[in-house]
Order: C-alpha cells, then sequence, then structure tokens
C-alpha cells in the first residue's frame, strides 16, 4: 500500500541552525501539507503546496519556513533559524486530486528537537 | 482558538464493548469531518469521513455519527479490540476550499483484555 514517508525520523539540531525537512508523498498525490504537533498540543496545520506555489498558510508560518517540490518526489520543509520552540513532531500529509472528499494520508513524522 | 474540542482526554472500554469517542465543534462553516487513529511514533492514520451532507457513515466496524444542529459528531467501534487502542483525533474542514485540516486534542482510548 503507498504510503507517505518521511525523513530523518529525529533531528536534533542547535538554535539558529537551518534544517530540512524531507518527504515522499505519495506518487499521484498532487496536494501537500506540512503539520507539527507540540508535545502535549494538539496537531496543527502550517502549509498547503499545489501546482507548486503554496495555497494556504497559517500564522505559525512565517518568513523562517518555506517549503519546495525539488523534484518530482520529494517535498521538503526548511526552518531558516531554529528557535527553541520549533521542537516539535512535523507531519507531511498529502491528498489525491480526486473529489472534493479525498483525506490526507500522513507520513511518520519528523521529530525536531532545538537545543 | 478551538473550534475543535475533544473534551475526554481519554477513554478506557472493555474488550467487546462498544467505545464512542465524542467531538464538538464550534464553526459552522466545517462542511467535512475525519477521525484519525494514531499510535505513538507515528503519524495519523485515516479511519474514516464524513461529509457535513450526511449524518452517519458506516465503514465495517467504525461508524461516525455527525449531528449538525449540535455541532457534535462522534464515532463509534464496535466491537473494540485491543489493537483500538490509541489516540484519536476529529477533524474538520472548512467549506470555502481551504484545505487545512483543523484538529481537536484528541482522546487516548485503552480497550481492556
Amino acid at each position: 500500500e503507498p504510503e507517505v514517508t518521511q525523513t530523518p525520523s529525529h533531528q536534533v539540531t542547535q538554535m539558529g541552525q537551518e534544517v530540512i525537512l524531507r518527504c515522499v508523498p505519495i506518487s499521484n498525490h498532487l496536494y501537500f501539507y506540512w503539520y507539527r504537533q507540540i508535545l502535549g498540543q494538539k496537531v496543527e496545520f502550517l502549509v498547503s503546496f499545489y501546482n507548486n506555489e503554496i495555497s494556504e498558510k497559517s500564522e505559525i508560518f512565517d518568513d523562517q519556513f518555506s517549503v519546495e517540490r525539488p523534484d518530482g518526489s520529494n517535498f521538503t520543509l526548511k526552518i531558516r533559524s531554529t528557535k527553541l520552540e520549533d521542537s516539535a513532531m512535523y507531519f507531511c500529509a498529502s491528498r489525491d486530486v480526486g473529489g472534493l472528499w479525498n483525506e490526507q494520508f500522513f507520513g511518520p513524522g519528523t521529530r525536531l528537537t532545538v537545543l | 482558538d478551538q473550534q475543535v474540542k475533544q473534551n475526554s482526554p481519554s477513554l478506557s472500554v472493555q474488550e467487546g464493548r462498544i467505545s464512542i469517542l465524542n467531538c464538538d465543534y464550534t464553526n459552522s462553516m466545517f462542511d467535512y469531518f475525519l477521525w484519525y487513529k494514531k499510535y505513538p511514533a507515528e503519524g495519523p492514520t485515516f479511519l474514516i469521513s464524513i461529509s457535513s451532507i450526511k449524518d452517519k457513515n458506516e465503514d465495517g466496524r467504525f461508524t461516525v455519527f455527525l449531528n449538525k444542529s449540535a455541532k457534535h459528531l462522534s464515532l463509534h467501534i464496535v466491537p473494540s479490540q485491543p489493537g483500538d487502542s490509541a489516540v484519536y483525533f476529529c477533524a474538520a474542514r472548512n467549506r470555502f476550499g481551504n484545505e487545512k485540516l483543523t484538529f481537536g486534542t484528541g482522546t487516548r482510548l485503552t480497550i481492556i483484555p
């Protein structure tokens, strides 16, 4: 069964460093998303991406964040200068282009720890 | 901003009995609701969904009920199995084409053998 994959599973970085989180969405999906979950809190939407551009972003997704689809398979989230409060699980998701009601499929997540 | 609320952080149910997980929402613009299941160290796994034009959707052991007037939905699992022990998230999508899902805080379901 096709699935969303994410690498690395755990990333530890120093405050102020740049990190790139990588995702490989399901191959025939065309809508891509990033969410995050801070420990003990709810899953929060960050950004959605379609047709090589951001279609929606939350207030969390400020200038420190960017997304890119560098080739036909990868979808990345970059945090330019990490802060302590960026420590969270980051989930990538993808959705088929089909009808209105298609669900989003999530990857296993990357645990980001900022020291 | 608690547009989607799951007021029970945890629930314990005997194996074989019915598990009922509840979710309330405040935004009347939500038109599509989903339930996700999450095991530790894994991403959310889609379970079942319901459109606002329906009041019930069933898939095997899982049934979701939607009461639009009360802005309430529930997930019924029957019979409950040990493998159902996980955190369950309710999520909702806004009708005006927005892509984002708004999640509740989750309910940890424990099935007692």
